[in-house]
């Protein structure tokens, strides 16, 4: 079912910092990835999302970077603070079938 | 705005007994989805549902697992007999599902989990 690649398994960051994580997919079908974050004791949430028809989606510190013709997306935390220690998930989904393939997550740890 | 609601949030039983996860979608939310997740095989698909339908289930482990879907406010899973490999933390998600015209790929949203615990 691993269809979604992410690396790496665990990141420590110093506040302010970047955090990058990178996911690689094979499926040539997917259209639609989003980057999920998790507390301990709670769901995945949706953090940011985006189509293979942009390069490129920024929402404040976060920015999701898409490589189509390699197929590869990362997520990209700016200037890192310790409130964004969490899970991270990339995942990918395809068409109008809302069956989405999850990696296998990173945990980011942002020291203060 | 209530978000997924499951229940319970915590579950100890012995292997062999039944156990039931119950959730309630996102109201308005046609599609569900069950999950499972542990430190060795990270976030699992088992099983979802479009307007009550199971449509991919291929992700079931095996027939001591079933879920159902009774109305579009209420799923369940059940694990019958239980056994101590089933032990994770079990997600609930819904969303829209795609409709001709309308924004493709809707977000999943997901419910806080149940920690099941198979002794």
């Amino acid at each position: 079912q691993q269809q979604v690649k992410q690396s790496p398994q665990s990141l420590i960051v110093q506040k302010g910092g970047i955090s990058i994580i990178n996911c690689a997919y094979e499926n040539t079908a997917f259209d639609y990835f989003p980057w999920y974050q998790q507390f301990p004791g709670k769901g995945p949430a949706l953090l940011i999302a985006i189509r293979p028809d942009v390069s490129e989606k920024k929402e404040g510190r976060f920015t999701i970077s898409f490589n189509k013709s390699a197929k590869q997306f990362s997520l990209h935390i700016m200037d890192s603070q310790p409130g964004d220690s969490a899970t991270y998930f990339c995942a990918a989904s395809r068409g109008n079938n809302n069956d989405m393939r999850f990696g296998a997550g990173t945990r980011l740890t942002v020291k203060p | 705005d209530a978000g997924v609601i499951q229940s319970p949030r915590h579950e100890v039983t012995e292997m062999g007994q039944e156990v039931t996860l119950r959730c309630k979608p996102i109201s308005g939310h046609n599609s569900l989805f069950w999950y499972r997740q542990t430190m060795m095989r990270g976030l699992e698909l088992l099983i979802y549902f479009n307007n009550n339908v199971p449509i991919d289930d291929s992700g079931m482990p095996e027939d001591r697992f079933s879920a159902k879907m009774p109305n579009a406010s209420f799923s369940t899973l059940k694990i019958q007999p239980s056994e101590p490999r089933d032990s994770a933390v079990y997600f609930c998600a819904s969303s829209l599902e795609f409709r001709l015209g309308g924004p493709s790929n809707q977000p999943q949203h997901f419910g806080d989990g149940t920690r099941l615990s198979i002794l």
